[in-house]
């Protein structure tokens, strides 16, 4: 059974840091491209950034650019989410999301709250 | 960036009814176009992609058609477990995947 599990959100400083976490299981993780996708309370879905399958092709949206790292450790399973300089408006859940393209799995997300 | 709109932005159907729900994008996506569900506090779930292609396990009373910059997801005979948000994505020209805003089907 293919598993997404997010990791590492919490209440975090405007300004701060927080790295998250995706633990992958049940499917061949280094063979899949993925994605973080984030929702704001009561709002949309929101794509963040991509890694392909060897890290060698990344995108990000504008809204994070500059400011949040993707990176994937094929080894280890897992997908991180590094977000620096955290803003209030990046107060979501946070959701690891598998495939190019269109998205046939996602974990059940992680809460990010920016607040002072 | 494909902008994605919805309509409408809420819709109350009754059960055992049919939902017609609208998807439209900014400029032609071909038919690199996904719908999810999302049930308050999960996950999103891949019911349609290519425009037109149940996801696995997803089923058949949900179908999705259109190309280009139109398309429609019908649910048939809505059941109780049908009551959701549902999204529809494009994956044509990217980054960015763009979401719509969400169509809510509520119980009339």
């Amino acid at each position: 059974e293919v598993q997404l599990a997010e990791s590492g959100g919490g209440l975090v400083q405007p300004g701060g840091s927080l790295r998250l976490s995706c633990a992958a299981s049940g499917f061949t993780f280094s063979s899949y491209s993925m994605n973080w996708v984030r929702q704001a309370p009561g709002k949309g879905l929101e794509w963040l950034s991509y890694i392909s399958v060897t890290g060698d092709t990344i995108y990000y949206a504008d809204s994070v650019k500059g400011r949040f790292t993707i990176s994937r450790d094929n080894a280890k399973n897992s997908l991180y989410l590094q977000m620096n300089s955290l803003r209030d408006e990046d107060t979501a859940v946070y959701y690891c999301a598998r495939d190019r393209g269109y998205s046939t799995y996602w974990g059940q997300g992680t809460l990010v709250t920016v607040s002072s | 960036e494909i902008v994605m709109t919805q309509s409408p932005a809420t819709l109350s159907v009754s059960p055992g009814e049919r939902a017609t729900l609208s998807c439209r994008a900014s400029q032609s996506v071909s038919s690199n176009l996904a719908w999810y569900q999302q049930k308050p506090g999960q996950a999103p779930r891949l019911l349609i992609y290519g425009a037109s292609t149940r996801a696995t396990g997803i089923p058949a009373r949900f179908s999705g058609s259109g190309s280009g910059t139109e398309f429609t997801l019908t649910i048939s005979s809505l059941q109780s477990e049908d009551f959701a948000v549902y999204y529809c994505q494009q994956y044509n020209n990217w980054p960015p995947l763009t979401f719509g805003p969400g169509t809510k089907v509520d119980i009339k």
